[in-house]
């Protein structure tokens, strides 16, 4: 079975732009987390969908949002980048999101902001 | 209010011997679950051990076991017989009842040396 699958791996932007990762769950997963890593702040919990609908949000302003699409797929869109939004990205599956379903991690988008 | 607790220093151990991560955690849920996840240089989060708080028993999984004491809001991970691989960030993390969103601690870097 493959695992999560992010795109893209690395990506540079500038102050201003805005940007979309994606994450791919593992199959029949319908359950799909966003955490940000930085330094600083650790890792922080952004959103999480499930069924094409979110369901937890994490407090992290309203640039950043995301959506689920039918097939599980998800994307996360940062808009109006700060420096402070360079981090990596970590996205993270699971069945259904009950107690005791593991999440398991995709490999993470590092995003650059310059 | 900090929800995991990771103090210790980074560490450094001697391969094949085993090593003890602290973690402790507030929660004022009855029924949640505890995670341990590796993250090695790459960035990607693999997860090693869950335990829920009604699990009688402490989980294991190969080489890595949770001690779990439940009245004093620990759930310390031990690896035993450290290998060179091991030398990663190790991150102890909860997820209360209702959501599935993680609450991660700082983390412990661990290396292994030969």
């Amino acid at each position: 079975k493959a695992g999560v699958t992010q795109t893209p791996r690395y990506l540079i932007k500038t102050r201003g732009q805005q940007v979309t990762l994606s994450c791919s769950p593992i199959s029949g997963h319908r359950s799909v987390s966003w955490y940000q890593q930085t330094p600083g702040q650790g890792l922080q919990f952004l959103f999480e969908y499930f069924s094409e609908t979110q369901r937890n949000k994490g407090n992290f302003p309203g640039r950043f949002s995301g959506r689920q699409f039918s097939n599980s797929r998800s994307e996360m869109n940062v808009s109006t980048l700060e420096l402070g939004d360079s981090a990596l990205y970590l996205c993270a599956s699971s069945s259904a999101g009950l107690a005791g379903d593991e999440q398991f991690f995709g490999p993470g988008t590092r995003l650059t902001v310059l | 209010a900090q929800k995991i607790t990771q103090t210790q220093p980074g560490m450094f151990v001697q391969e094949k011997e085993a090593v003890t991560l602290d973690c402790t955690y507030d929660t004022s849920d009855p029924s949640y679950g505890l995670f341990w996840y590796k993250q090695p240089s790459s960035g990607e989060m693999i997860f090693l051990i869950y335990q829920g708080s009604y699990d009688q028993q402490n989980a294991t999984e190969g080489r890595y076991s949770l001690n779990f004491q439940k009245a004093r809001k620990s759930a310390n991970l031990v690896i035993s017989a450290s290998q060179l691989g091991d030398s990663a960030m190790y991150f102890c993390a909860m997820r209360e009842s209702g959501n599935n969103r993680l609450a991660f601690g700082k983390g412990n870097q661990v290396v292994v040396i030969p």
